[in-house]
């Protein structure tokens, strides 16, 4: 099946720095979804990016589906941004949805 | 719309125990997804639905069941409880096969 990779697995920042987090895949996709996971376990849809570029506020997210990855960039991070994002694939194996293994965000005051 | 919504939001069981918890979709999503989320294992799929049929199911044992109803209301059940079973359990909704999920609170299992 489908393999994801996440890097980095963790990620410490000054509040107010930027960063970018990468999602590789194996496989092509026809779909990709970035998640925020706060700190009860919620997952919160951050973008829906098959392929191209998405801007939501101070988040923003590229697919280049063509050479398999993703990236999100978190510009002017603040505290609220702490938690584990999450970028998620369909596995053309049969299962619906792969997950990669996070990237564990820590913002600092 | 309201999101989706599980119940109940925290169980505590014992070993060699069942339950069965309740996701319930944003309203005109007919497709539903449980998915278990461990430390050690991340974010596994378990099983989904579409129209009452399961149409994808993961890598779990038989003790892991699902169902859903014609107004696409899902219940998991996991029969005979084992401590590996402690994990946090995400129902996720979304129009049709293969599209955008959202997610429910989930719903935090501990076996004792």
């Amino acid at each position: 099946g489908i393999q994801v990779e996440q890097s980095p697995p963790d990620l410490i920042l000054q509040e107010g720095a930027n960063s970018t987090l990468r999602c590789n895949f194996s496989d092509s996709v026809n779909n990709l979804q970035w998640f925020h996971q706060n700190p009860w376990g919620q997952l919160i849809n951050l973008f829906y990016i098959p392929s191209g570029t998405k801007q939501n506020g101070r988040l923003s997210a590229t697919t280049v589906a063509t050479e398999r990855y993703s990236l999100l960039y978190i510009s002017s991070s603040q505290t609220t941004d702490s938690g584990v994002y999450f970028c998620a694939v369909p596995n053309t194996g049969g299962f619906k949805t792969i997950f990669g293994a996070g990237t564990r965000l820590f913002v600092k005051a | 719309k309201a999101g989706v919504t599980q119940t109940p939001r925290y169980l505590i069981k014992t070993r060699g125990q069942q339950v069965t918890l309740s996701c319930s979709p944003i309203s005109g999503h007919r497709s539903v997804s449980w998915y278990q989320q461990t430390p050690g294992q991340g974010l596994q799929f378990l099983f989904e639905y579409f129209s009452e049929t399961q149409r994808n199911k993961g890598n779990f044992p038989g003790r892991f069941s699902g169902r859903q109803f014609s107004n696409s209301r899902s219940e998991m059940n996991v029969s005979t409880l084992e401590l590996g079973d402690s994990a946090l359990y995400l129902c996720a909704s979304s129009p049709a096969l293969n599209y955008e999920q959202y997610f429910g609170p989930g719903t935090r299992l501990t076996v004792t």
